[in-house]
């Protein structure tokens, strides 16, 4: 299968600090990478979807302003959590998709554990 | 968008036993995913199964995509297929996933 990394697995920032994820496809190329955020022990839930070139598109309720997302290449998305706060505390995880004819499978990168003290 | 739903959301079993889990979407989906979720959150890729049967050792799923179901089935469970098991699939236009609330799995000795 396909491999996505994501770094940092765990990170721990001052509240008002900003920190960044980096979400890489390392043996195929992703126009698309999504990101999702889940609280413990719930579900995934989708915040935004990053477009390689372009701005990225955010669900409903996801601030834009305070989880920025840049896809600058076609191997690297990076989301930052600008001005955290405790509330923003939250595993986050990434994804790349595969194409399998018209449709595609999502691979997940390892997850970034944020702690906001 | 689509609603998914995973049943049962928790379920406990002896070693050596069987299971079955379903996922039941409110819509079409496309991208039909089996998930597990280790302990340190890495959703490790189970099946791809937009439709039709599938086999992996143990583990097999089977989509009915016009009835808009799948089912994940363990066999001969072991302490180690502890977890979070998730169903994931995208439609009504979205690309992204949607994912069910998940089924805490835990194998007893």
């Amino acid at each position: 299968g396909a491999v996505v990394s994501q770094h940092p697995s765990r990170v721990i920032c001052k509240s008002g600090t900003s920190v960044k994820i980096e979400c890489r496809s390392l043996d195929f190329q992703a126009t698309t990478m999504f990101w999702y955020r889940q609280f413990p022990k719930k579900s995934l839930m989708l915040m935004a979807t990053s477009n390689e070139g372009s701005k990225a598109t955010y669900e409903q309720g996801v601030e834009k302003d305070k989880f920025l997302i840049n896809h600058a290449s076609l191997t690297l998305s990076t989301l930052t959590v600008t001005s955290a706060h405790p509330e923003d505390s939250s595993f986050y995880i990434c994804s790349a998709r595969v194409f399998k004819g018209s449709n595609t499978e999502a691979f997940f990168g390892q997850g970034t554990r944020l702690t906001v003290v | 968008g689509i609603q998914v739903e995973q049943s049962p959301p928790d379920l406990i079993l002896q070693e050596g036993a069987n299971s079955t889990l379903r996922c039941n979407f409110s819509d079409s989906v496309n991208n039909l995913q089996w998930f597990h979720q280790n302990p340190w959150g890495q959703l490790i890729n189970l099946f791809y199964i937009p439709s039709g049967t599938k086999q992996n050792g143990r583990l097999s799923a089977t989509t009915v995509a016009t009835e808009r179901y799948s089912l994940l089935y363990i066999s001969s469970s072991q302490t180690t297929d502890s977890g979070v098991y998730f169903c994931a699939g995208s439609g009504g236009g979205a690309d992204g996933l949607t994912f069910g609330k998940g089924t805490h799995l835990i194998i007893q000795p």
